[in-house]
């Protein structure tokens, strides 16, 4: 199956920066979702993104397909403590999820 | 969006025992739903694919007798951890499938398993 990877493992952000997370993959990928889920919680997702070379945009957050739909990434802008949390990035094969390793992100004050 | 909650949301038990989770879509028919694992500080893995009136579907390494999976309605599937050892301590999530969605799956709040 397809297999994605995810770096870095672990961020370590002060508040007020930026940081960006990474999937790629060694073969093309028909989506890439992104999710949150803080420690203790379950995963709440973000977005799906689909279409080669998309961009979208949540408030703080850019999401970005890349155009040979093979990457992705999460970038992050102004980092508060309420990002805190391990982000994964997955692909959706008919409902089945593969979960990218996550970025756990701390936040200094 | 959907709403999925599962029961319990912690269980503690003795080796050898068996356990039975439950997962529920509130608002939504399921015909499909998923069961993951996830281990502490890992990623998380899909178990099986849980078919409304049919048998699950189990991913390669999950040993089917161990991880009973029952999907008689539309809004209810069970996961059952069958004589219960401590390596299968772990958190278990479900999700709902809801295909051709701007949001495709919508995960249970998840079930903290502790085997001691």
């Amino acid at each position: 199956g397809q297999q994605v990877m995810q770096i870095p493992q672990y961020q370590h952000v002060q508040e007020g920066e930026d940081f960006t997370t990474y999937c790629n993959s060694s073969t093309t990928l028909s989506n890439i979702q992104w999710y949150k889920q803080r420690p203790g919680g379950h995963p709440v997702f973000l977005i799906q993104l689909v279409k080669s070379g998309e961009v979208k945009k949540q408030k703080r957050l850019t999401f970005q397909f890349g155009e040979a739909k093979k990457n992705s990434s999460l970038h992050i802008t102004a980092t508060q403590t309420t990002d805190v949390g391990t982000y994964f990035c997955a692909t959706d094969s008919w409902g089945k999820l593969q979960f990218g390793a996550g970025t756990q992100v701390v936040v200094t004050p | 969006g959907a709403v999925v909650s599962q029961h319990p949301s912690w269980v503690i038990c003795k080796s050898g025992t068996s356990v039975k989770i439950e997962c529920r879509s509130l608002d939504f028919q399921a015909t499909t739903m998923f069961w993951y694992r996830q281990f502490p500080k890992q990623s998380l893995m899909l178990m099986a694919t849980s078919n409304e009136g049919s048998k699950a579907t189990y991913e390669q390494g999950v040993e089917k007798d161990k991880f009973l999976i029952n999907h008689a309605s539309l809004t209810l599937s069970t996961l059952t951890v069958t004589s219960a050892h401590p390596e299968d301590s772990s958190f278990y999530i479900c999700s709902l499938y809801l295909q051709g969605s701007l949001q495709t799956q919508y995960f249970g709040p998840g079930t903290r398993l502790l085997v001691l």
